[in-house]
């Protein structure tokens, strides 16, 4: 999978669109860019994921640059609930990519109120 | 809800003991996956069953780690002779393989955090 660098941490207002970026520059053509999100003291949980297009669903929107070496999650209203580290991760999305996700320390994402 | 669950939720043990930790994944998923996460990092896959065959179990830490599951449903971690390093949260996830969305969402549980002395 490919390797992705994102900043360690971000503030955004309440009710402001957070922005959330990735680094993924050694991506595959076969790569999907996922996101996930841990709020604190619980489990993982997936937001959204996207191949070359953008994508949107009642989480986020994703963004995908033409030549897909980097991406953007957009949470449009951030809220206080939103707080939490953000993980952009990079996989394939065939059976063997079934496996174990590799995440990386991802961004702490706080919102103000 | 019957999202994937994991017990205990907090285990207390003394070094060089056994624990073992619980996990009953979402009922109609047949892929389960264990990770751990320490402080500060984000959670690191361990091994993974697609209904009772382990298909992956190279990045289990050590010979101390060991997963089962037996009949294809819920699964067991167990960690012998307990260190101080071992101290983390044990994280559980299940997926449905193949999916009809054509992707694979991992389901995770709220995880067993263990503190060994």
């Amino acid at each position: 999978d490919a390797k992705t660098t994102q900043p360690p941490s971000m503030d955004c207002a309440e009710g402001r669109a957070a922005n959330l970026p990735c680094n993924h520059s050694t991506i595959s053509g076969n790569e999907y860019v996922y996101w996930y999100r841990q709020i604190h003291s619980q489990g993982p949980q997936y937001i959204i994921h996207g191949l070359k297009n953008n994508e949107t669903n009642e989480m986020a929107s994703l963004i995908i640059t033409e030549d897909r070496k980097s991406s953007t999650l957009i949470l449009p209203h951030a809220t206080l609930r939103d707080t939490a580290v953000y993980y952009c991760i990079v996989r394939v999305n065939s059976g063997g990519g079934a496996d174990g996700l590799t995440f990386g320390k991802g961004t702490h994402l706080i919102i103000q109120p | 809800d019957t999202g994937v669950s994991q017990n205990p939720r907090h285990k207390i043990t003394k070094r060089g003991q056994n624990v073992t930790f619980r996990c009953d994944p979402i009922s109609e998923h047949n892929r389960l996956y264990w990770y751990r996460q320490t402080l500060g990092q984000g959670p690191e896959f361990l091994t993974y069953f697609q209904n009772e065959a382990q298909l992956e179990k190279s990045r289990l830490l050590s010979d101390r780690f060991s997963a089962e599951r037996p009949k294809g449903s819920f699964s067991t971690l167990e960690i012998q002779r307990t260190e101080q390093g071992d101290s983390a949260m044990y994280l559980c996830a299940s997926s449905l393989f193949p999916s009809y969305n054509s992707y694979y969402e991992q389901y995770f549980g709220p995880g067993t955090r263990l503190t060994v002395t």
